[in-house]
């Protein structure tokens, strides 16, 4: 069964804490983003991946740190200095080539920090 | 900056109804557009997508396309109870890189 999956689904922290999702995908997709999802917004984006260790800022990178070890893989960490991280937190991927390259959603993370 | 606007809603409309649901998109370079559905605490699931000038008909859902007016809607015949939902209008730039533009969402209400 293809799909991308999230863990943990609700993430609780205390402020000045590190914190890294888990985002997997078995879809053989070779581009992953990350984005959050806030109330009565729409998605914005926070890091890209293309390929294999590489990755590129989205919109709001700041605070937010990611790698791309595998192609399977793009775990986000939510470090101390992102000023609001409470958020839902929705990992994609997508095929890179022609026009095709609609992007499929995992379930989120829920990040509360207080 | 580039933006993607929809209604915010809520729309509502009775069961059985077509709910139609409207986006306009500020870039012309503009390639691919997406409709997506997210209920309440899920995450956005890919219903529909269009390339192309016209209608793109799925079952229950047609999206309609016209790039002269930077105009994307999407179409639901029969509404049900079921389809109560916030609709995301998404519209990708092909511009040798990555970028999908979301708007906020048109929130609809199919009542029984």
């Amino acid at each position: 069964d293809g799909g991308i999956t999230q863990s943990p689904k609700y993430l609780f922290r205390k402020e000045g804490q590190n914190v890294t999702l888990s985002c997997e995908q078995n879809l053989n997709h070779d581009a992953m983003y990350w984005y959050r999802q806030d109330p009565g917004q729409g998605l914005r984006l926070i890091y890209y991946s293309q390929i294999v260790n590489d990755f590129q800022k989205g919109d709001i990178a700041e605070g937010y740190s990611v790698s791309r070890e595998k192609k399977e893989s793009f775990p986000l960490t939510v470090t101390s200095a992102q000023k609001n991280p409470t958020a839902f937190y929705l990992c994609a991927s997508s095929r890179t080539l022609g026009m095709g390259y609609e992007q499929y959603f995992g379930p989120g993370t829920r990040l509360t920090v207080t | 900056q580039k933006e993607v606007e929809q209604n915010s809603g809520p729309l509502s409309v009775p069961e059985g109804a077509i709910a139609s649901l409207n986006c306009t998109y500020s870039d012309r370079g503009s390639q691919s557009f997406f409709w997506y559905r997210q209920y309440s605490g899920k995450s956005p699931e890919l219903i529909m997508f269009i390339y192309s000038n016209g209608d793109k008909e799925d079952g229950r859902f047609t999206a309609q396309l016209n790039k002269a007016s930077q105009y994307v809607s999407l179409l639901i015949r029969d509404s049900q109870p079921s389809d109560s939902a916030t609709y995301l209008c998404a519209v990708a730039l092909n511009t040798g890189g990555f970028k999908t533009i979301f708007g906020a969402g048109t929130r609809l209400f199919v009542k029984a």
